[in-house]
């Protein structure tokens, strides 16, 4: 089953304490992106990649670091959480950047205090 | 400005009313035009995407794209109460993609 999964689901974390929020896609896709959701403000992409060690600024950048060493994977890092990275984010593949089918994760609930 | 504006709602209608989405934005370099649909914060779902300008009709939606006055629409018909969600829109180009901040419907039996 084509799928992209992200891991925590749920995470409750204190400020300053570094975590990973990894994304896995099984489709070979080569581009894949990270989002957060806020309330009123829909989805605002944090970074993406068009491939391996290719990854590229989306519009909220800050705070936020990815990597991208094997296709499959994108892992999503906070080095040093704040309260305003509380957010429900996702994580999204797509074979290429034109109109394809962008398949997003059932994405990860994060709660920094 | 933002890049692509969304009213958020809500929008409430009757079951088989017409429902329409609409999105404006202000980029022209966008190349194509989508519209999600999203259940109670769940991921996500393509419902249509289209890169010209035109009408392109999926069942009982229908999605409408105006370059020159960089419009975007969505039309539902004979909207059925599985159908309340959110709608976002969505626009790429290259590597970005831009959402609008979502429509919530929700359609009354």
């Amino acid at each position: 089953e084509a799928q992209v999964t992200q891991n925590p689901r749920y995470l409750i974390t204190v400020t300053g304490k570094k975590l990973t929020v990894t994304c896995s896609q099984n489709m070979n896709h080569e581009y894949m992106s990270w989002y957060r959701q806020d309330p009123g403000l829909g989805l605002r992409q944090i970074y993406y990649s068009m491939n391996v060690e290719v990854t590229d600024k989306g519009d909220v950048p800050e705070g936020y670091k990815v990597s991208r060493k094997e296709k499959r994977n994108f892992p999503l890092i906070l080095e040093s959480p704040s309260p305003n990275q509380t957010s429900l984010y996702f994580c999204a593949s797509s074979p290429g950047t034109s109109g394809n089918t962008i398949y997003f994760g059932e994405g990860s609930w994060l709660t920094v205090v | 400005q933002k890049e692509v504006e969304q009213d958020p709602g809500p929008l409430s209608v009757p079951e088989g009313a017409i429902v329409s989405l609409n999105c404006t934005y202000s980029n022209s370099a966008f190349q194509y035009f989508m519209w999600y649909r999203q259940y109670s914060r769940k991921g996500p779902e393509l419902l249509m995407y289209t890169y010209s300008s035109g009408n392109k009709e999926d069942g009982r939606f229908t999605a409408q794209v105006d370059k020159s006055s960089k419009y975007i629409s969505l039309f539902i018909r004979d909207s059925q109460p599985s159908d309340s969600a959110t709608y976002l829109c969505a626009m790429r180009q290259g590597g970005k993609l831009i959402f609008g901040q979502g429509t919530e419907l929700s359609v009354k039996p």
